[in-house]
């Protein structure tokens, strides 16, 4: 199956600094790109979306300038969480559709992030 | 943003039981995913059904996509302990779109 990578797997930050999250796909291009966040015992909610080309859309109360996305190629994304705050720990999670084939959805293997 | 209704949210059953549990929605969808969630680490695709009616599986596992295509359920046969985990329905409205996610069942199995 698809094979998708997240690093770093977990990260411990002080307050105020910034993160940088990289999800990569390691035998697909990606034409669209999900970020989600999940919060302890919650489900997963999407945080933004980015096509191929396009800004990346960012869904309803989530901050564009304080969680940047850059979908740098067709395999590779980065969310960056910046001035993050200990309301910001959560679970990452890419989500990467394959240029081609079915209608399928890979996700990453997640990224925890606590911040102090 | 919007939710599927998954229930139950919790189950504790004894190895070898059967399971179900099902995601209901207001709306329409053309794609139904069933996830696994294991603590720490991102879900993983169990089942994929693509039109109505579609009843689909894997192994122990099968799904069927509702008529009404609002609905879906995923029956777990057999169940072994290796099956805990949260279990997430997912659905798509169009091809290449965000993924709606029920609220997940947690699933307990006791040897």
């Amino acid at each position: 199956g698809a094979v998708v990578s997240q690093h770093p797997s977990w990260v411990i930050c002080k307050s105020g600094t910034s993160v940088k999250i990289e999800c990569r796909s390691l035998d697909f291009q990606a034409t669209t790109m999900f970020w989600y966040r999940q919060f302890p015992k919650q489900s997963l909610m999407l945080m933004a979306t980015s096509n191929e080309g396009s800004k990346a859309t960012y869904e309803q109360g989530v901050e564009k300038d304080k969680f940047l996305i850059n979908h740098a190629s067709l395999t590779l994304s980065t969310l960056t969480v910046t001035s993050a705050h200990p309301e910001d720990s959560s679970f990452y999670i890419c989500n990467l559709l394959p240029r081609t084939g079915l209608d399928t959805q890979y996700f990453g293997p997640g990224t925890r992030l606590t911040v102090l | 943003g919007q939710q599927l209704n998954q229930s139950p949210q919790s189950m504790f059953i004894q190895e070898g039981e059967d399971v179900s549990m099902n995601c209901t929605s207001s709306s329409i969808f053309n794609t139904w995913l069933w996830y696994k969630q294991d603590p720490g680490e991102g879900p993983v695709l169990l089942i994929a059904l693509y039109k109505a009616g579609e009843l689909t599986s894997n192994g122990r596992l099968t799904a069927q996509f509702g008529i009404t295509r609002k609905d879906s359920f995923l029956n777990i046969s057999a169940s072994i302990p290796s099956d805990v985990g949260i279990y997430f329905c997912a659905g798509k409205e169009t091809s290449g779109s965000r993924l709606t996610f029920g609220e997940g069942t947690q699933l307990t199995v006791n040897p």
